[in-house]
């Protein structure tokens, strides 16, 4: 099947300084990808869409200036957390969807866990 | 009320039990349903797809739709220590790379050997 790749998979990183989330798709384009963060024993949280070519798409509540989206081509979207603070530490996950005629199939990547310190 | 509500769990069988999880809804508009299931620490991964109302069969593994109660459902037969995992369903009002899912909060199963 499809597969979605991220990188770092773990990352720690001080209080203040910024840190890059990749998220690559590896067999397939990807023109929208979904970035979305997850809290211990929660559910994900959709943070934003990203759109290959163009600015991605916040919810309500998500900082853009903080969580800034690069979806530079159709196989690579970035997530990079601005000025980290510990609240930020989370699991980020990212996924993209393959757009078969029949259906709705999204793969996720394999997530990666940030603690800021 | 939340758009997607899911038991909370935690969930603990024994290993060969039925095991069924589910997922109420709010927004009559959704119309693609699917259940994730995601290991600690690992991205989700999915397990079933379904449209609209009726049932769907693969392996051990059985999802239901009633879109008339808004309610999806979600059956592993002869349970495994393997399949212990927290189980998410997702929603999504339109097919298309661009559609946005909505998750409920999961549910996390246990399977005692």
């Amino acid at each position: 099947g499809a597969v979605v790749s991220q990188h770092p998979s773990w990352v720690i990183c001080k209080s203040g300084t910024s840190v890059k989330i990749e998220c690559r798709s590896l067999d397939f384009q990807a023109t929208t990808m979904f970035w979305y963060r997850q809290f211990p024993k929660q559910s994900l949280m959709l943070m934003a869409t990203s759109n290959e070519g163009s600015k991605a798409t916040y919810e309500q509540g998500v900082e853009k200036d903080k969580f800034l989206i690069n979806h530079a081509s159709l196989t690579l979207s970035t997530l990079t957390v601005t000025s980290a603070h510990p609240e930020d530490s989370s699991f980020y996950i990212c996924s993209a969807s393959q757009g078969a005629p029949s259906g709705n199939t999204i793969y996720f990547g394999e997530g990666s866990w940030l603690t800021v310190v | 009320q939340k758009e997607v509500e899911q038991d909370p769990g935690p969930l603990s069988v024994p290993e060969g039990a039925i095991v069924s999880l589910n997922c109420t809804y709010s927004n009559s508009a959704f119309q693609y349903f699917m259940w994730y299931r995601q290991y600690s620490r690992k991205g989700p991964e999915l397990l079933m797809y379904t449209y609209s109302s009726g049932n769907k069969e693969d392996g051990r593994f059985t999802a239901q739709v009633d879109k008339s109660s808004k309610y999806i459902s979600l059956f592993i037969r002869d349970s495994q220590p393997s399949d212990s995992a927290t189980y998410l369903c997702a929603m999504s009002l339109y097919t298309g790379a661009n559609s946005k899912l909505t998750f409920g909060k999961g549910i996390t199963l246990s399977v005692r050997p």
